[in-house]
């Protein structure tokens, strides 16, 4: 089973700031590795895809990177409704047994 | 547009089931794996398995593979994942997800809370 470790747990920025958030991988993960925001109350939101893709209508300030078992999110000029919870998530096998990281919560 | 609903909340005692469902819509229910995923309150997302609309074939984690049964109806294109023997952790937010090969999971249902309480 392939771990994914997320740091830091919580991360507290400012507005108009930058996040910086990791993900590491217990082994190679080829690439697929998505990026998730879920704030409370609903379901996950696909950030990015494929390491470093967005997906359909997510704002260019959310940037995604890394390759073999590292990986970056970053969140540039930080706005109001960002600060939410980012997980990332491997899905290197098929069939699709999925991971999941263990969070990083982004706070004001 | 791509629609995942499912069932409504449910309220179980331990050693009971409890049995979601996922209906889709927006798109060909047999061209994509359905993902099950759970979030206890307060916690991470976790992967329950996946079913193979096309087919009828599971996979899960060992955790949950004496306990948890995924189906279809592709009449209705409906998905379905039953959880029998009902302790108290398994009071969480059970979500199904459409799974692609390049986008991973885009699409969500909004969730179902199981309570599990005696």
């Amino acid at each position: 089973e392939i771990v994914l470790t997320q740091s830091p747990a919580t991360l507290s920025v400012s507005p108009g700031e930058t996040a910086t958030l990791s993900c590491r991988a217990s082994q190679s993960v080829s690439g697929k590795l998505a990026w998730y925001q879920q704030k409370p109350g609903q379901a996950p939101r696909l950030l990015i895809y494929g390491a470093s893709t967005r997906a359909t209508s997510i704002p260019p300030r959310f940037s995604g990177s890394g390759s073999g078992t590292e990986f970056t999110l970053t969140i540039s000029s930080l706005q109001a409704e960002d600060f939410a919870v980012y997980y990332c998530q491997q899905y290197s096998h098929w069939p699709p047994a999925l991971t999941f990281g263990g969070g990083t919560k982004v706070e004001i | 547009q791509v629609q995942l609903v499912q069932s409504g909340a449910e309220v179980k005692k331990p050693g009971a089931s409890v049995k979601v469902s996922c209906k889709a819509s927006g798109y060909t229910f047999t061209d994509y794996f359905l993902q099950w995923v759970r979030q206890a309150p307060g916690q991470g997302l976790e992967w329950m398995g996946w079913i193979n609309p096309k087919s009828g074939d599971t996979n899960s984690p060992q955790k949950f593979q004496n306990r948890v049964t995924m189906t279809r109806d592709t009449s209705i294109s409906t998905a379905y994942m039953e959880l029998r023997r009902l302790r108290s952790d398994d009071t969480a937010i059970y979500y199904c997800a459409r799974h692609d090969y390049y986008t991973s999971t885009t699409d969500w249902g909004q969730g179902t809370l199981v309570s599990v309480s005696s």
